[in-house]
């Protein structure tokens, strides 16, 4: 089945060591999207890419970033994890930024940071 | 700024209750409006969508969300949950960017 895969599921890194997220889709999907969501909050977009075109959030750290080599691939990267970064980081794509195209999610991956 | 305001954080019911959850946002553009659900273990699916036309908008698995523009609300209802409804749900805004804003959460939790 077409779908939006993140691995892994779980991730332990520990402080200051960089760490991948990776997400891969089957939809062929323009966009695609990076979530963050800590304990009993809102997930939180950190940024995406239309097509090669990337668009940062405004408040989004500088630790963060993220790399699209293809349209199926697309990674997070924190270059130097701190405690506050422990969270469930979400992929999700869609066929195009409009609203009528709604956005499909990975599983998600859960970053413990030791 | 957009924000998505959900007013209940953990709701409890027994089966065959009805449900009622409610999300207020505050945009004074046109919006779009999402309800999403994320069951134990799994990925955010998408429950339903307003666009625009009727404000009663019928999702999957019985459930509705009604939009009234005056309150700016967007609230989720289910005349009679199942077990099997026990989840986490978000209700978001997009306001034509693509950009979605999601509120805190509700978690559901329906006993037997």
């Amino acid at each position: 089945d077409a779908m939006v895969i993140q691995n892994p599921r779980y991730q332990v890194t520990q402080f200051g060591k960089p760490v991948t997220l990776s997400c891969s889709q089957t939809l062929n999907h323009n966009v695609m999207y990076w979530y963050q969501q800590k304990s009993s909050q809102a997930p939180k977009l950190l940024f995406h890419y239309y097509d090669k075109d990337f668009n940062n959030e405004a408040d989004t750290p500088d630790n963060f970033q993220s790399r699209r080599p293809n349209t199926s691939f697309c990674f997070l990267d924190i270059r130097s994890p701190g405690l506050g970064d422990a969270a469930m980081y979400l992929c999700a794509t869609s066929r195009a930024t409009n609203p009528e195209a709604p956005q499909h999610f990975g599983d998600g991956t859960r970053l413990s940071i030791l | 700024a957009q924000s998505v305001s959900q007013h209940n954080h953990h709701v409890i019911l027994s089966e065959a209750a009805s449900l009622e959850l409610g999300c207020n946002y505050s945009y004074g553009g046109t919006v779009n409006l999402f309800w999403y659900v994320q069951y134990p273990g799994q990925h955010l699916q998408l429950l339903l969508k307003y666009f625009s036309g009727d404000p009663l908008v019928k999702g999957i698995k019985g459930f509705e969300a009604e939009f009234i523009k005056s309150k700016f609300s967007f609230n989720l209802r289910k005349p009679s949950v199942q077990w099997s409804d026990t989840a986490e749900y978000f209700c978001a805004v997009n306001s034509n960017t693509g950009k979605l804003i999601f509120g805190q959460g509700t978690t559901l939790q329906v006993k037997p």
